[in-house]
């Protein structure tokens, strides 16, 4: 099916590493990209392409490689970083698709 | 650098038509780059691709709007348009306009602020 499932919520401790999962059939086959959203605002691509960040996203933000599940991690968490993350890729049908999103609480 | 914003009705009554511009600003629509997207927000809740266009005309939605939605181009004005047929309460949503970047994955790179529409009587 194409769906891409997240985590509702995670948490990590204030300069601790978290990674966050998105799980995807179609993850085989197409690349995840991240996006960051804080309330009020609209999302933020930080990263795509297997690995690649943007200009201007801090490189404590890494993402998978290849395959399913897709990883968001974050090494040494800041209090900056607690937003929804979303991951987005492709359906069966190669239309946008995205995750329901994880909330990331920083202690 | 490159903006966009989204403008149009804030309220809009069930079953009428959504209608919403995105306005480009600080680069070109017309390039063979990029597509021009619209993705949604309820309240609490995901994002949902809406659909995209390329500066050409072609046009992408997603099936589960049922052939609702349209998305126009009007590359003299550097904007572009969606529209979207007898809507419902449950569309009640923060709608986005945002550049996809085939190049990076066909990834949303650049968005706009969003605008909250409210579907009611």
């Amino acid at each position: 099916s194409s769906e891409l499932t997240q985590d509702p919520a995670v948490s990590v401790a204030l300069g601790q590493t978290v990674r966050i999962t998105c799980q995807g059939d179609n993850l085989r086959d197409y690349y995840a990209s991240w996006y960051q959203q804080k309330p009020g605002q609209a999302p933020v691509l930080v990263i795509y392409a297997k690995n690649n960040r943007p200009s201007g996203i801090p490189d404590r933000f890494s993402g998978s490689t290849s395959g399913n599940p897709a990883f968001l991690t974050i090494t040494g968490a800041q209090a900056e970083d607690e937003a929804d993350y979303y991951c987005n890729s492709r359906d069966i049908s190669g239309n946008p698709l995205f995750g329901g999103g994880t909330k990331l609480t920083v202690l | 650098q490159l903006q966009l914003q989204e403008s149009g009705p804030g309220l809009v009554k069930p079953l009428e038509t959504l209608s919403l511009t995105c306005t480009v600003s600080g680069g070109s629509i017309s390039t063979t780059s990029y597509y021009w997207g619209w993705i949604r927000q309820p309240p609490g809740k995901g994002l949902e691709w809406i659909g995209h266009v390329y500066y050409s005309g072609s046009t992408y939605y997603n099936p589960s709007l049922k052939s609702r939605a349209t998305i126009s181009i009007d590359t003299s004005r550097n904007q572009f348009s969606l529209k979207l047929r007898s809507v419902t309460a449950a569309e009640t949503a923060a709608y986005f306009c945002a550049r996809l970047s085939p190049i990076k994955g066909d990834v949303f790179d650049i968005w706009g602020q969003g605008t909250m529409v409210t579907v009611s009587s």
